[in-house]
């Protein structure tokens, strides 16, 4: 059963430490990214991977990191120099492929985690 | 100028009505275009694919404006079920680029279906 799991659903952190979070997918896609959502905002935009061993910024990158050591698994590492780290964290992944000669890149999310700092 | 623009709402409409929303983008080198549906305290799930022809789904209609860069969702005989906030998402990438672009999100419009 093909899909995309992120862990834990819920964390809790205390101030100045780091955490991470984990994201899988079994769906073969290529590439994946990470966005927080606060409360009553849209999704924004932390870092993303298109491919192995390559990722870039997003919009808010400042205080994270991530990995992209394997196809399947795109961790991100919440450091403590993010000021403001308590927010619902999605991860989702996408592959390009064209269907009736049409590309389509729509992405698929895991559950989320949601991470409070204590 | 955000990337990717929406009236966040809320939109608050009778059961049966029929109500639309827009979305705006800045990136004339935007090649996908997506509606998602998220509903309170969960993941956004695909709605549908906006295509230049323009879509259907049953209730659901979308259409994308390259000209005026901006694209739309209708929905027809609304439902309570409805009831969500509607996300708006923009591929970025460049033309001829092999790899899978840059997913911008919209901030989201709630729509509450009302009986």
């Amino acid at each position: 059963d093909g899909g995309i799991t992120q862990s834990p659903k819920y964390l809790f952190r205390k101030e100045g430490q780091n955490v991470t979070l984990s994201c899988e997918q079994n769906l073969n896609h290529d590439a994946m990214y990470w966005y927080r959502q606060d409360p009553g905002q849209g999704l924004r935009l932390i870092y993303y991977s298109q491919i192995v061993n390559d990722f870039q910024k997003g919009d808010i990158a400042e205080g994270y990191s991530v990995s992209r050591e394997k196809k399947e698994s795109f961790p991100l590492t919440v450091t403590s120099a993010q000021k403001n780290p308590t927010a619902f964290y999605l991860c989702a992944s996408s592959m390009r492929y064209i269907r009736t000669g049409m590309e389509n890149t729509e992405a698929f999310f895991g559950q989320g985690t949601r991470l409070t700092v204590v | 100028r955000k990337e990717v623009e929406q009236d966040p709402g809320p939109f608050n409409v009778p059961e049966g009505a029929t109500v639309a929303f827009n979305c705006t983008y800045s990136n004339s080198a935007s090649q996908s275009f997506f509606w998602y549906r998220q509903d309170c305290r969960k993941e956004p799930k695909l709605l549908m694919s906006v295509y230049s022809s323009g879509n259907e789904d049953g209730r659901f209609t979308a259409q994308l404006n390259r000209a005026s860069q901006y694209i739309s969702l209708l929905i027809r005989d609304s439902k309570l079920s409805d009831s969500a906030t509607y996300l708006c998402v923009v591929n970025m990438r460049l033309r001829g680029s092999s790899n899978t672009g840059k997913l911008i999100f919209g901030q989201g419009t709630t729509l509450q279906v009302k009986p």
